[in-house]
Protein backbone atom coordinates (compact mmCIF):
# COMPACT_ATOMS: atom_id res chain seq x y z
CA UNK A 1 0.00 0.00 0.00
CA UNK A 2 1.58 2.87 -0.91
CA UNK A 3 1.12 6.43 1.01
CA UNK A 4 -0.70 9.33 0.16
CA UNK A 5 0.11 12.55 -1.92
CA UNK A 6 0.03 15.44 0.08
CA UNK A 7 1.91 18.73 -0.93
CA UNK A 8 5.06 18.93 1.14
CA UNK A 9 4.59 22.29 1.93
CA UNK A 10 1.59 25.13 1.99
CA UNK A 11 1.27 28.63 3.11
CA UNK A 12 -0.67 31.73 3.74
CA UNK A 13 -0.81 35.26 5.67
CA UNK A 14 -2.71 35.71 9.00
CA UNK A 15 -6.57 35.42 8.30
CA UNK A 16 -6.39 33.98 5.01
CA UNK A 17 -7.29 30.56 4.32
CA UNK A 18 -4.98 27.10 2.91
CA UNK A 19 -5.97 24.18 1.73
CA UNK A 20 -3.85 20.85 1.76
CA UNK A 21 -4.73 17.62 -0.40
CA UNK A 22 -4.72 14.13 0.04
CA UNK A 23 -4.81 12.04 -2.66
CA UNK A 24 -5.23 7.80 -2.40
CA UNK A 25 -6.96 5.47 -4.91
CA UNK A 26 -10.14 3.51 -4.81
CA UNK A 27 -8.99 1.41 -2.39
CA UNK A 28 -8.50 3.40 0.01
CA UNK A 29 -9.46 7.07 0.38
CA UNK A 30 -12.05 7.03 -2.22
CA UNK A 31 -13.31 3.53 -0.78
CA UNK A 32 -13.90 4.61 2.64
CA UNK A 33 -15.20 7.88 5.23
CA UNK A 34 -12.28 7.40 7.22
CA UNK A 35 -10.08 9.88 6.46
CA UNK A 36 -8.48 11.58 9.51
CA UNK A 37 -5.97 14.39 9.74
CA UNK A 38 -3.84 15.36 12.24
CA UNK A 39 -1.71 18.13 13.61
CA UNK A 40 1.81 17.97 14.44
CA UNK A 41 4.21 20.67 16.02
CA UNK A 42 7.66 20.22 16.33
CA UNK A 43 8.84 17.53 18.84
CA UNK A 44 5.03 16.53 19.77
CA UNK A 45 3.03 14.42 19.64
CA UNK A 46 0.20 14.29 16.25
CA UNK A 47 -3.19 15.45 17.10
CA UNK A 48 -6.29 14.65 15.37
CA UNK A 49 -8.36 17.48 14.11
CA UNK A 50 -10.68 15.73 11.67
CA UNK A 51 -12.13 12.87 11.51
CA UNK A 52 -14.39 10.73 8.96
CA UNK A 53 -13.53 13.09 6.50
CA UNK A 54 -15.74 16.05 8.03
CA UNK A 55 -15.79 15.65 11.90
CA UNK A 56 -14.26 17.67 14.15
CA UNK A 57 -13.34 16.65 17.97
CA UNK A 58 -14.32 17.90 20.85
CA UNK A 59 -12.64 21.38 21.43
CA UNK A 60 -10.64 21.50 18.16
CA UNK A 61 -11.37 25.04 16.56
CA UNK A 62 -14.17 24.89 13.87
CA UNK A 63 -11.76 26.67 11.76
CA UNK A 64 -10.43 23.33 10.68
CA UNK A 65 -12.57 21.80 8.05
CA UNK A 66 -12.57 18.50 5.71
CA UNK A 67 -13.94 17.50 2.55
CA UNK A 68 -13.65 14.80 0.09
CA UNK A 69 -13.72 14.29 -3.52
CA UNK A 70 -13.74 10.84 -5.53
CA UNK A 71 -10.01 9.87 -4.51
CA UNK A 72 -8.97 13.23 -2.92
CA UNK A 73 -9.59 14.12 0.46
CA UNK A 74 -8.68 18.20 1.53
CA UNK A 75 -8.37 20.12 5.05
CA UNK A 76 -9.05 23.84 4.91
CA UNK A 77 -7.68 25.66 7.89
CA UNK A 78 -9.51 29.28 7.93
CA UNK A 79 -8.34 32.30 9.78
CA UNK A 80 -4.85 31.27 9.67
CA UNK A 81 -3.44 31.89 12.90
CA UNK A 82 0.69 31.90 14.37
CA UNK A 83 -0.17 28.83 16.33
CA UNK A 84 -1.55 26.72 13.39
CA UNK A 85 2.25 26.88 11.83
CA UNK A 86 2.76 23.21 11.66
CA UNK A 87 3.09 20.06 10.13
CA UNK A 88 -0.55 18.01 8.77
CA UNK A 89 -0.66 14.48 7.99
CA UNK A 90 -3.74 12.95 6.56
CA UNK A 91 -4.29 9.02 6.44
CA UNK A 92 -7.30 6.73 5.11
CA UNK A 93 -8.67 3.13 6.37
CA UNK A 94 -7.70 0.83 3.60
CA UNK A 95 -9.87 -2.14 4.63
CA UNK A 96 -6.76 -4.39 4.13
CA UNK A 97 -3.90 -6.15 6.17
CA UNK A 98 -2.02 -2.72 6.41
CA UNK A 99 -5.26 -1.24 7.92
CA UNK A 100 -4.33 2.52 7.65
CA UNK A 101 -1.69 4.58 5.13
CA UNK A 102 -0.51 7.87 5.77
CA UNK A 103 0.05 11.07 3.75
CA UNK A 104 3.99 12.21 3.36
CA UNK A 105 2.82 15.30 5.41
CA UNK A 106 2.71 18.83 4.56
CA UNK A 107 4.17 21.27 5.98
CA UNK A 108 2.15 24.67 6.68
CA UNK A 109 4.06 27.91 7.22
CA UNK A 110 1.68 31.37 8.57
CA UNK A 111 3.70 34.24 6.66
CA UNK B 1 -3.70 9.31 29.08
CA UNK B 2 -0.89 7.29 27.26
CA UNK B 3 2.63 6.72 28.21
CA UNK B 4 5.62 4.53 26.60
CA UNK B 5 8.63 3.13 27.96
CA UNK B 6 10.90 0.61 26.55
CA UNK B 7 13.16 2.58 23.76
CA UNK B 8 16.54 2.50 23.52
CA UNK B 9 19.79 2.46 21.77
CA UNK B 10 20.52 -1.13 20.09
CA UNK B 11 22.58 -2.80 17.64
CA UNK B 12 20.99 -4.20 14.37
CA UNK B 13 19.55 -7.84 14.73
CA UNK B 14 18.67 -6.77 18.64
CA UNK B 15 15.52 -7.57 20.00
CA UNK B 16 13.52 -4.84 22.25
CA UNK B 17 9.82 -4.65 23.85
CA UNK B 18 7.95 -1.22 23.89
CA UNK B 19 5.11 -0.60 26.71
CA UNK B 20 2.45 1.71 26.35
CA UNK B 21 0.51 2.16 29.98
CA UNK B 22 -3.18 3.50 29.56
CA UNK B 23 -5.08 5.72 31.95
CA UNK B 24 -8.18 7.30 32.15
CA UNK B 25 -10.82 5.58 29.93
CA UNK B 26 -11.85 1.65 29.63
CA UNK B 27 -8.44 0.12 27.89
CA UNK B 28 -10.56 -2.78 27.37
CA UNK B 29 -13.14 -0.93 25.16
CA UNK B 30 -10.59 -0.29 22.68
CA UNK B 31 -8.30 -1.22 20.11
CA UNK B 32 -4.56 0.08 20.21
CA UNK B 33 -2.30 0.72 17.75
CA UNK B 34 1.26 1.76 17.06
CA UNK B 35 2.24 4.45 14.86
CA UNK B 36 6.27 4.95 14.21
CA UNK B 37 7.84 8.31 12.94
CA UNK B 38 11.67 7.39 11.52
CA UNK B 39 13.45 11.33 12.61
CA UNK B 40 12.34 14.47 10.29
CA UNK B 41 10.51 11.72 8.26
CA UNK B 42 6.39 11.05 8.30
CA UNK B 43 3.72 9.05 9.91
CA UNK B 44 3.92 5.15 9.26
CA UNK B 45 1.02 2.91 10.78
CA UNK B 46 3.12 0.28 12.13
CA UNK B 47 0.11 -2.31 14.35
CA UNK B 48 -3.65 -2.64 15.46
CA UNK B 49 -4.70 -4.75 18.32
CA UNK B 50 -8.42 -4.91 18.91
CA UNK B 51 -10.01 -4.58 22.40
CA UNK B 52 -9.45 -8.21 23.54
CA UNK B 53 -6.56 -9.19 21.96
CA UNK B 54 -8.21 -11.54 19.43
CA UNK B 55 -7.29 -9.55 16.03
CA UNK B 56 -3.92 -7.85 15.18
CA UNK B 57 -2.64 -6.59 12.02
CA UNK B 58 0.94 -5.43 11.14
CA UNK B 59 2.05 -3.37 8.18
CA UNK B 60 4.28 -5.09 5.67
CA UNK B 61 7.49 -3.61 6.99
CA UNK B 62 7.37 -5.23 10.23
CA UNK B 63 5.22 -8.20 9.41
CA UNK B 64 7.34 -11.49 10.90
CA UNK B 65 9.62 -9.44 13.03
CA UNK B 66 7.25 -7.58 15.20
CA UNK B 67 4.29 -8.38 17.52
CA UNK B 68 1.79 -7.01 19.75
CA UNK B 69 -0.12 -7.61 22.61
CA UNK B 70 -2.14 -6.34 25.67
CA UNK B 71 -2.53 -6.84 29.02
CA UNK B 72 -6.07 -5.54 29.78
CA UNK B 73 -5.60 -6.39 33.44
CA UNK B 74 -3.13 -3.98 33.70
CA UNK B 75 -4.27 -1.54 30.75
CA UNK B 76 -0.93 -1.60 29.13
CA UNK B 77 -0.07 -2.48 25.52
CA UNK B 78 3.24 -3.97 24.08
CA UNK B 79 5.13 -4.37 21.37
CA UNK B 80 8.05 -6.82 20.79
CA UNK B 81 9.98 -6.46 18.45
CA UNK B 82 12.60 -8.46 16.93
CA UNK B 83 15.50 -8.96 14.13
CA UNK B 84 15.93 -4.76 14.23
CA UNK B 85 17.18 -3.17 11.26
CA UNK B 86 18.72 0.32 10.80
CA UNK B 87 15.56 1.16 9.04
CA UNK B 88 13.39 0.78 12.44
CA UNK B 89 14.79 3.66 13.94
CA UNK B 90 11.83 6.17 14.69
CA UNK B 91 9.98 7.78 17.64
CA UNK B 92 6.98 4.83 18.21
CA UNK B 93 4.04 6.04 19.48
CA UNK B 94 1.08 4.15 20.94
CA UNK B 95 -2.22 5.86 20.12
CA UNK B 96 -6.09 4.87 21.36
CA UNK B 97 -7.57 3.66 17.98
CA UNK B 98 -11.82 4.36 17.28
CA UNK B 99 -12.35 2.77 13.73
CA UNK B 100 -9.12 3.71 12.53
CA UNK B 101 -9.23 7.19 13.71
CA UNK B 102 -6.42 8.18 16.59
CA UNK B 103 -7.95 10.48 19.22
CA UNK B 104 -5.77 9.74 21.83
CA UNK B 105 -1.76 9.70 21.45
CA UNK B 106 1.28 9.17 24.02
CA UNK B 107 4.33 11.05 23.98
CA UNK B 108 6.47 8.83 21.89
CA UNK B 109 9.45 6.43 22.99
CA UNK B 110 12.94 7.00 21.03
CA UNK B 111 14.07 3.65 19.51
CA UNK B 112 17.47 4.09 17.57
CA UNK B 113 18.97 0.91 15.50
CA UNK B 114 22.83 1.43 15.03
CA UNK B 115 25.67 -0.50 14.79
Amino acid sequence: QSALTQPPSASGSPGQSVTISCTGTSSDVGAYNYVSWYQQHPGKAPKLIIYEVTKRPSGVSPRFSGSKSGNTASLTVSGLQAEDEADYFCSSYTGGMNYVVFGGGTKVTVL
Amino acid sequence: QLVESGGGLLQPGGSLRLSCTASGFAFNRYSMTWVRQAPGKGLEWVSVISNNGGSTKYADSVRGRFGISRDNSKNTLFLQMNSLRVDDTATYYCARDSYSNFDVWGRGTLVSVSS
